[in-house]
């Protein structure tokens, strides 16, 4: 069974930095492309970043581009996404998810999300 | 990299056919044939229900069917019944290794 569990999501100050990891279970994780997406509290989805299977290639929104990085370690079967001078607007419920290529957006398997909240 | 634009809310009786629209540009919707559709109910993580324009993952009902014109992209619904009543999504390949989200349209059924 395709598993994918987030997980450090927790209230932050702005300004500071915050890191959250997906593990993957019951798939070959080496085989996907990952990406994260986020849900603002009431609002729509929005995509953050995407990483190829072999870390070859990575894409950001141009509203984190600069601030939050991703990484993924197919060994261990984990991804990250580490979110610098985070902002109000960060905050949101952070879902992993995963595609069989980099560029398609076909995001077959969701974990449950993770919650940011950025505030003072 | 500007959302797609979808319907705020559509609705529908059940039986009937709905389609929701998903509208981009000629830098994403137009060029690639990339386009999927997501459904998410209250609380719940989005579920995957088209892909590449006109294609449904194995288990998805034969109800849900997708096209697109130019840079517009639709999903239509068939046979509604009170369970697809939720938030539905676009996503599209925008180039250089960035996707987008429509903002997402709400259907009621009625």
């Amino acid at each position: 069974e395709v598993q994918l569990v987030e997980s450090g999501g927790t209230l932050v100050q702005p300004g500071r930095s915050l890191r959250l990891s997906c593990a993957a279970s019951g798939f070959t994780f080496g085989d996907y492309a990952m990406h994260w997406v986020r849900q603002a509290p009431g609002k729509g989805l929005e995509w953050v970043s995407s990483i190829s299977w072999n870390s070859g290639s990575m894409g950001f929104a141009g509203s984190v581009k600069g601030r939050f990085t991703i990484s993924r370690d197919n060994a261990k079967n984990s991804l990250h996404l580490q979110m610098n001078s985070l902002r109000g607007e960060d905050t949101a419920l952070y879902y992993c998810t995963r595609s069989p290529s980099y560029r398609e957006p076909n995001f077959d398997y969701w974990g449950q999300g993770t919650l940011v909240t950025v505030s003072s | 990299q500007s959302a797609l634009t979808q319907p705020a809310s559509v609705s529908g009786s059940p039986g009937q056919s709905i389609t929701i629209s998903c509208t981009g540009t000629s830098s994403d919707v137009g060029t690639y044939h990339l386009v999927s559709w997501y459904q998410q109910h209250p609380g719940k993580a989005p579920k995957f229900m088209i892909y590449e324009e006109t294609k449904r993952p194995s288990g998805v009902s034969n109800r849900f069917s997708g096209s697109k014109s130019g840079n517009t992209a639709s999903l239509t619904i068939s046979g509604l019944q009170a369970d697809d009543e939720a938030d539905y999504y676009c996503c599209s390949y925008a180039g250089s290794g960035t996707l987008v989200f429509g903002g997402g349209t709400k259907l009621t059924v009625l």
